[in-house]
């Protein structure tokens, strides 16, 4: 299959761990790529690869990928980061590009 | 620090063709390690990578996009362009435009986008 897999939503209290995964084939081969993206603001990578974050993103931001699942993990969740939250790779048997359904994220 | 800015009209009639155009600034499009890419939105609903394009002129689409999109390059603008044909109510969304990596799956970053609206 081409696709990712992701809840549609989960909820998360102030300061505490919450965990987001993706699931799909490609993630055998391809290590996914995170954006967070809030309503009416252009989506923003938040973590790729194997374990890289990009310049000015916050160290409570971590991803892990195992067999056909990847997770991005926000350890001491704050006001901040609530947001749509989705995974990307590329596809096994091509160069295409394919998003996951996303997954929103409410701190309450 | 680079930016990119999408712009175009924001309504579409049915049957019609899409045009849209990311003007990128803070750095040259024409950097060989970078694909440019088109990536959509539509309301309520999850990303979409529609295509993307190196300055050579090598692109690639989304596979159930492909018969109805062009991506072209335009160094000397430092521009890159998506035309989508025979567009429907389907086709309305928010089309965000991106630097993409050497391998093309990665993009960063991202312009803020712009509600593109099929309607009659």
């Amino acid at each position: 299959s081409s696709e990712l897999t992701q809840d549609p939503a989960v909820s998360v209290a102030l300061g505490q761990t919450v965990r987001i995964t993706c699931q799909g084939d490609s993630l055998r081969s391809y290590y996914p790529s995170w954006y967070q993206h809030k309503s009416g603001q252009a989506p923003v990578l938040v973590f790729y690869g194997e374990d890289n974050r990009p310049s000015g993103i916050p160290d409570r931001f971590s991803g892990s990928t195992s067999g056909n699942t990847a997770s991005l993990t926000i350890t001491g969740a704050q006001a901040e980061d609530e947001a749509d939250y989705y995974c990307s790779s590329r596809q096994t048997t091509s160069t295409h590009v394919v998003f996951g359904g996303g997954t929103k994220v409410t701190v309450l | 620090q680079l930016q990119l800015q999408e712009s175009g009209p924001g309504l579409v009639k049915p049957s019609e063709t899409l045009s849209l155009t990311c003007t990128v600034s803070g750095d040259s499009i024409s950097r060989s390690s970078y694909y440019w890419g088109w990536i959509r939105q539509p309301p309520g609903k999850g990303l979409q990578w529609i295509g993307s394009i190196h300055y050579t002129g090598s692109t690639d689409y989304n596979p159930s996009l492909k018969s109805r999109v062009t991506i072209s390059v335009d160094t000397s603008k430092n521009q890159f362009s998506l035309k989508m044909t025979s567009v429907t109510a389907a086709d309305t969304a928010f089309y965000h435009c991106a630097r993409g990596n050497w391998a093309g799956d990665r993009f960063d970053p991202w312009g803020q986008g712009t509600l593109v609206t099929v309607s009659s």
